[in-house]
């Protein structure tokens, strides 16, 4: 069964860092890429950021650029996300989804999510 | 970067056939995915690729999509397909992954 626990959520103030984890688990994870959504309090979905299986392949939304980084572990079958220079619009429940072989492919399991604030 | 849009709602009766679309510019020469999401879920994939669905997914969910709409249509609707749907597709101009802005599904 596959399974992606996220992790590392919280309350944090404006201009200060978190980093989220996933761990993963119920397939072969260095197979597939990965990737992170967020969805605001009340809001529709918005893709964050994801990576292919080697690393090699990396993207984000313009709104995360230069202040979010992904990377992945597949030695620990686990998915971070470096979030630097949070901002009020950042709170969001952040999901860990997991994409297919090939790329470009949907996101066919997701996780539970882990809840980010960040407020003063 | 591409733009994805949705009806905020649809409203159906149980029985009858819900149809949820998603405008975008030229969509019919994208993939589009659609998920289900529910109160205090997780989404769910139930349609790939325009069309295809999950292992799992009652075939009362298909998709289509041509020219600049792409349609969700779930036949048979129930009570437990009351959620919210997204569709989604991956934008090359921009190298990123689109959402449309979700449809709440009421079942009357």
């Amino acid at each position: 069964e596959v399974q992606l626990v996220e992790s590392g959520g919280g309350l944090v103030q404006p201009g200060r860092s978190l980093r989220l984890s996933c761990a993963a688990s119920g397939f072969t994870f260095d197979d597939y890429a990965m990737h992170w959504v967020r969805q605001a309090p009340g809001k529709g979905l918005e893709w964050v950021s994801g990576i292919s299986w080697n690393s090699g392949s990396i993207g984000y939304a313009d709104s995360v650029k230069g202040r979010f980084t992904i990377s992945r572990d597949n030695a620990k079958n686990s998915l971070y996300l470096q979030m630097n220079s949070l901002r009020a619009e950042d709170t969001a429940l952040y999901y860990c989804a997991k994409s297919g072989i090939a790329a470009r492919r949907p996101f066919d399991y997701w996780g539970q999510g882990t809840l980010v604030t960040v407020s003063s | 970067s591409y733009v994805l849009t949705q009806p905020p709602s649809v409203s159906v009766a149980p029985g009858q056939t819900a149809r949820i679309t998603c405008g975008g510019n030229n969509i019919g020469s994208k993939s589009v995915h659609w998920y289900q999401q529910k109160p205090g879920q997780a989404p769910v994939l139930v349609v790939y690729d325009d069309s295809d669905r999950p292992s799992g997914i009652p075939e009362r969910f298909s998709g289509s999509n041509s020219g600049n709409t792409a349609t969700l249509t779930i036949s048979r609707v129930e009570a437990g397909d009351e959620a919210d749907y997204y569709c989604q597709v991956w934008d090359s101009s921009s190298d990123s992954w689109v959402f449309g802005g979700g449809t709440k599904l009421t079942v009357l």
